[in-house]
């Protein structure tokens, strides 16, 4: 049961260009979104997140993006740097304080020096 | 910056032996879950607990496994009879607003 979906197990982008990285949920319940950076031997790290209320939130070189009619989002990293290398995994949660985060399978951004 | 701690960060067990995975989360967080990814998987949800009680458990999370708060600050996941397939990383992570911060896990390796 895939409720929260990332179709692009990899992606390989120039440095210095952007960097798209996709997201799908099924679970209309979702009401917040979150992007975490995962490297080798250690845990997720928190990147950005979004609230179903907005359709856009930016931080600096990160931008998420929801389209709530098409129960998806994207992260777009620009301009891409080496150290972005990592895997990206969108997570998604109800609107419950606790309620658990439900993450998609992952993407592996690699930045091409 | 605060931060979760996990101990060990790797553990090697025989099939059959019980196992204690300890977690510090962020002192004023009050949500404490368990996650785990086996290698190439994504990262699925274990258990969460709040104010000294399971709050929620996956299917995963049968009466092999267990959680405790024994002293306020650490929390810990033990395995009681572990097997072949438990063989993955276990993330602790603490809640801070709609935020889950993790530590940088367990590597738990079933021979």
């Amino acid at each position: 049961d895939q409720q929260v979906k990332q179709n692009s197990p990899s992606l390989s982008v120039q440095e210095g260009r952007i960097s798209i990285l996709n997201c799908d949920y099924t679970n209309s319940m979702f009401d917040y979104f979150l992007w975490y950076k995962k490297y080798p031997a250690e845990g997720p790290t928190f990147l950005i997140s979004i609230s179903s209320i907005k359709d856009k939130n930016e931080d600096g070189r990160f931008t998420v993006f929801l389209n709530k009619s098409a129960k998806h989002l994207s992260l777009h990293i620009v301009p891409s740097q080496p150290g972005d290398s990592a895997v990206y995994f969108c997570a998604a949660k109800g609107n419950f304080g606790n309620e658990k985060l439900t993450f998609g399978t992952g993407t592996r951004l690699t930045i091409i020096p | 910056e605060p931060e979760v701690t996990q101990t060990p960060s790797h553990q090697v067990t025989q099939m059959g032996q019980e196992v204690i995975l300890r977690c510090v989360p962020i002192s004023n967080h009050l949500y404490f879950y368990w996650y785990r990814q086996i290698l190439g998987q994504k990262v699925e949800f274990l258990v969460s607990f709040y104010n000294n009680e399971i709050s929620e458990k996956s299917e995963i999370f049968d009466d092999q496994f267990s959680v405790e708060r024994p002293d306020g600050s650490n929390f810990t996941l033990k395995i009681r009879s572990t097997k072949l397939e438990d063989s993955a990383m276990y993330f602790c992570a603490s809640q801070g607003g709609e935020k889950l911060f993790f530590g940088s896990g367990t590597q738990l390796s079933v021979l």
